[in-house]
């Protein structure tokens, strides 16, 4: 089985940085990675899926980049509500450890 | 707008059998996969399996293949997630989500508000 590997699993930022988060993956998936955020007490939302593609409604200052095996989130300059825990998932299957993001 | 809607919370004792269901609307129900996902208390997602329901095709996760049991009844535009023989490390949040996608490019793309399940005796 395919295993994904998120680091790190925490991060203390403040608003307006810019954060990077790394997905890798155990074997090549080309671009089929996807990543999620996560509030507490939420269902999971769509971010970007294949690797790069923005979901709908997503603001800009999310994007995602990689292709086989190395994956990164970044987001250009946080604001408040983007303090959560992001997911990277295989496809529709395995998903990461996840990252929790907090307030610096 | 796309919906799923989970059933509510449910306590259980060890032993019990539990059903959990995820009612689409919005769209077409039997054209999209639907998948479970399970989060622990304080824990990650773990993708569980899917299901199709125009036919109730399933492929599992190997971590829950043989411990749980996913359905559909397109009729109702409703899939379930069984749970038998109930622990207590089967307390969890479990959430349903639309597969959307096409060329091997799929995601989650629509979730359920997720069914806290707590297994208590």
């Amino acid at each position: 089985d395919i295993q994904m590997t998120q680091s790190p699993s925490s991060l203390s930022a403040s608003v307006g940085d810019r954060v990077t988060i790394t997905c890798r993956a155990s074997q090549s998936i080309s671009s089929y990675l996807n990543w999620y955020q996560q509030k507490p007490g939420k269902a999971p939302k769509l971010l970007i899926y294949g690797a790069s593609t923005l979901q709908s409604g997503v603001p800009s200052r999310f994007s995602g980049s990689g292709s086989g095996t190395d994956f990164t989130l970044t987001i250009s300059s946080l604001q408040p509500e983007d303090f959560a825990t992001y997911y990277c998932q295989q496809s529709y299957r395995v998903f990461g450890g996840g990252t929790k993001l907090e307030i610096k | 707008e796309v919906q799923l809607v989970q059933s509510g919370a449910e306590v259980k004792k060890p032993g019990d059998s539990l059903k959990i269901s995820c009612k689409g609307s919005g769209y077409s129900f039997t054209t999209y996969w639907i998948g479970w996902v399970r989060q622990m208390p304080g824990k990650g997602l773990e993708w569980m399996g899917i299901i199709f329901p125009a036919d109730s095709d399933t492929r599992y996760s190997p971590s829950f293949q043989g411990h749980v049991t996913m359905s559909a009844d397109k009729s109702f535009s409703t899939a379930y997630l069984q749970l038998n023989s109930l622990k207590a490390s089967d307390t969890a949040i479990y959430y349903c989500a639309r597969r959307f996608g096409e060329m091997l490019s799929y995601y989650f793309d629509s979730w359920g508000q997720g069914t806290l399940v707590t297994v208590s005796s």
